[in-house]
């Protein structure tokens, strides 16, 4: 069936940049998108971006400076990284995956990241 | 696209029927899905496409709307659905969610 896991560092500290891996089973990286969205504790969920079938990218704009997906399609994973980390990038970080007129149908477990020193 | 949710928070009593709104900046097309999040949970698609029910959903829950105004239905509460709920627009990317609605039990 249908899996994705995050994984990552739980603590990161201020301005340093935070590596996330997103290891998918039951579908094919090159057939269905992966999305990246987050959630600060207490809040709601926030887009983060994308990397599509073709292995092209989209970013929210706010954190476009500091984001980079990429994906391992031999291995089954999409990374995220995102530099300059601030207190305020202390969320649960989710990967989700879309395909053709699917978007957001299953979810991982989501990855605990706090930024603090 | 802003997505304005409403109400961020609902006390409700097992059996009520309860209604989420969502009403989108612009007009959104149908592209909307609506998610359930348990505490400690990832979210769980609901709705997608406005009004189709998602493998697995129970009938309680309905969706409808169309152009910028959505909404989110549960028939009969029960104790199962008591969660935080989320709306997303998918017609223009950047993707945006609503800020959730908590519900709770009276």
């Amino acid at each position: 069936q249908v899996q994705l896991k995050e994984s990552g560092p739980g603590l990161v500290q201020p301005s340093q940049t935070l590596s996330l891996t997103c290891t998918v089973s039951g579908f094919s990286l090159t057939s269905n998108s992966v999305h990246w969205v987050r959630q600060p504790p207490g809040k709601g969920l926030e887009w983060v971006g994308a990397i599509w079938s073709g292995g092209s990218t989209d970013y929210n704009s706010a954190l476009k400076s500091r984001l980079s997906i990429s994906r391992d399609t031999s291995k089954s994973q999409v990374f995220l990284k995102m530099n300059s980390l601030q207190t305020e990038d202390t969320a649960i970080y989710f990967c989700t995956r879309s395909g053709t007129e699917i978007v957001m149908d299953a979810w991982g477990q989501g990855a605990s990241v706090t930024v603090s020193s | 696209i802003q997505m304005t949710q409403s109400p961020s928070s609902m006390s409700v009593s097992l059996g009520d029927t309860v209604t989420i709104t969502c009403r989108a900046s612009q007009d959104v097309g149908i592209y909307v899905n609506w998610f359930q999040q348990k505490p400690g949970k990832s979210p769980r698609r609901m709705i997608y496409r406005a009004t189709n029910l998602a493998d697995g959903v129970p009938s309680r829950f309905s969706g409808s709307g169309s152009g910028s105004d959505y909404s989110l239905t549960i028939s009969s509460l029960e104790s199962e659905d008591v969660a935080d709920y989320h709306c997303l627009q998918y017609d223009e990317y950047p993707l945006t969610f609503g800020s959730g609605t908590k519900l709770e039990i009276k």
